[in-house]
């Protein structure tokens, strides 16, 4: 079974630039999460997507967006960055959650590296 | 909203040690996730342990949910354990975990 595949890897941008991050779930999970990982902040949740819908978002700004797609694939969206925006973005998938049942486990991509110059 | 906290901050272990992370949380939960980050800020699933006991090799991890705690055991520690061990739990009735700052392990040969 293939596990969360994030791209790119690395992604370098200038201050004001947009950058996009995509990632792809595993197979039968239809909810994806976005977190931040900046120096010294820990890991913070940003976004949930389940069924093509956003369903939660962290404490960030509105220019931290994105989408879920038909085939559950996600692509996260920031605009007018910031130098604060350097961090790892990392992507979850989980199956639905059943009503009356526990939390899914969330498994995680390796992260797009974001460096902001 | 929940809050959720690990010790120790730090631990240096000489290898094949063992060693025990704690992980509190302030509120009652359905779910409870340990992972480990290593050097390349991979995120490793270790544990998905609501309540209980599991064991996976040389890691086992125990939850009490009625007292709110969680602990990762590492027995016979190796290098390639190093790295940062973060436990999450999911926060303010949603789906999103929230997370611990982590322990960073650091094993010695």
């Amino acid at each position: 079974e293939a596990g969360v595949t994030q791209s790119p890897t690395h992604l370098i941008k200038t201050r004001g630039q947009q950058a996009t991050l995509r990632c792809s779930p595993i197979s039968g999970h239809t909810s994806v999460y976005w977190y931040q990982q900046a120096l010294g902040l820990g890991l913070q949740f940003l976004l949930w997507y389940d069924e093509g819908e956003e369903r939660n978002r962290g404490n960030f700004p509105p220019r931290f967006s994105g989408r879920q797609f038909p085939n559950y694939s996600s692509e996260l969206n920031v605009n007018a960055l910031e130098l604060e925006d350097s961090a790892l973005y990392l992507c979850a998938s989980s199956r639905r959650k059943k009503t009356g049942y526990s939390n899914q486990p969330q498994h995680f991509g390796d992260g797009t590296r974001l460096s902001i110059l | 909203g929940i809050q959720v906290e690990q010790s120790p901050p730090d631990l240096i272990l000489q290898e094949g040690a063992n060693s025990t992370l704690r992980c509190n949380f302030s509120d009652s939960v359905n779910n409870l996730q340990w992972f480990h980050q290593n050097p390349w800020g991979q995120l490793i699933n270790l544990f998905y342990i609501p309540s209980g006991t599991k064991q996976n090799g040389r890691l086992s991890a125990t939850t009490v949910a009625t007292e709110r705690y969680s602990l990762l055991y590492i027995s016979s520690s190796q290098t390639t354990d190093s790295g940062v061990y973060f436990c999450a739990v999911p926060g303010g009735g949603s789906e999103k975990l929230v997370f611990g700052k982590g322990t960073k392990l650091t094993v010695n040969p």
